[in-house]
């Protein structure tokens, strides 16, 4: 498998613009994270899906931030309009939920923000 | 959710084994201990995790103690690619959320 497929890699742009990044999971996990790193705050999440479906938003930041995932194999995270301060690091994760704790999470390899 | 304490940075000489606690004073009895590391400029990778039994993988191993309180990963023979944040986290059965705290930064001395 070719793990966790975030793109852009990197993507710069200008303060009040619109920024899509964009998750491919694993196939057959049925969970899907998203988190963004800084300096400053460390490794925060900001939402995860199971089966499609948003369970937690509670640390997406403002309404600027939206996530979808419209099937089991992508999932966007979308902001509007942009702002120096959401420069940071996005990280996707995936998971496959066996129920008991264990479930361990696969993360790809993040797409580096810089709002100009 | 219970919180962990991991000292900020700690040192180790490659080829030597390196020793990473982390107290968890207030674990639950449903509470998992899992650690991830985080090499640079990469997304986290899992390391390993357990219960209550000492666990180990190809990776490393956990040494959990009696009363669960705190638990240490060992690294069994550090080399320059072991160079990382590693994470003690807990996660509760039934939560599939990873919380992450500051971790400890291990840096490997050649």
């Amino acid at each position: 498998d070719a793990g966790v497929i975030q793109s852009p890699r990197h993507e710069v742009t200008e303060m009040g613009q619109e920024v899509t990044l964009r998750c491919k999971p694993i196939s057959g996990h049925d969970y899907l994270f998203w988190y963004r790193q800084t300096m400053m705050r460390g490794l925060e999440l900001l939402i995860y899906f199971n089966n499609n479906v948003p369970i937690d938003d509670s640390g997406m930041p403002e309404d600027r931030f939206s996530a979808k995932m419209p099937n089991a194999s992508f999932s966007t995270l979308k902001i509007q309009p942009s702002e120096p301060r959401d420069s940071a690091v996005y990280f996707c994760a995936s998971s496959y939920n066996r129920g008991q704790g264990e479930e361990t999470q696969y993360f790809g390899p993040g797409t580096r923000l810089l709002v100009l | 959710d219970a919180k962990t304490t991991q000292p900020n940075s700690m040192e180790s000489n490659e080829e030597e084994p390196v020793h990473l606690p982390c107290n968890h004073s207030t674990i639950s009895g449903t509470d998992y201990i899992h650690w991830y590391r985080q090499l640079p400029s990469q997304g986290p990778e899992y390391v390993i995790h357990g219960l209550t039994s000492n666990v180990n993988n190809r990776m490393a191993s956990l040494a959990i103690a009696e009363d669960r309180k705190s638990s240490t990963l060992i690294l069994h023979r550090a080399t320059l690619r072991d160079a990382a944040v590693y994470y003690c986290i807990l996660i509760r059965f039934g939560n599939e959320k990873l919380t992450f705290g500051t971790g400890t930064r291990l840096t490997i001395i050649p």
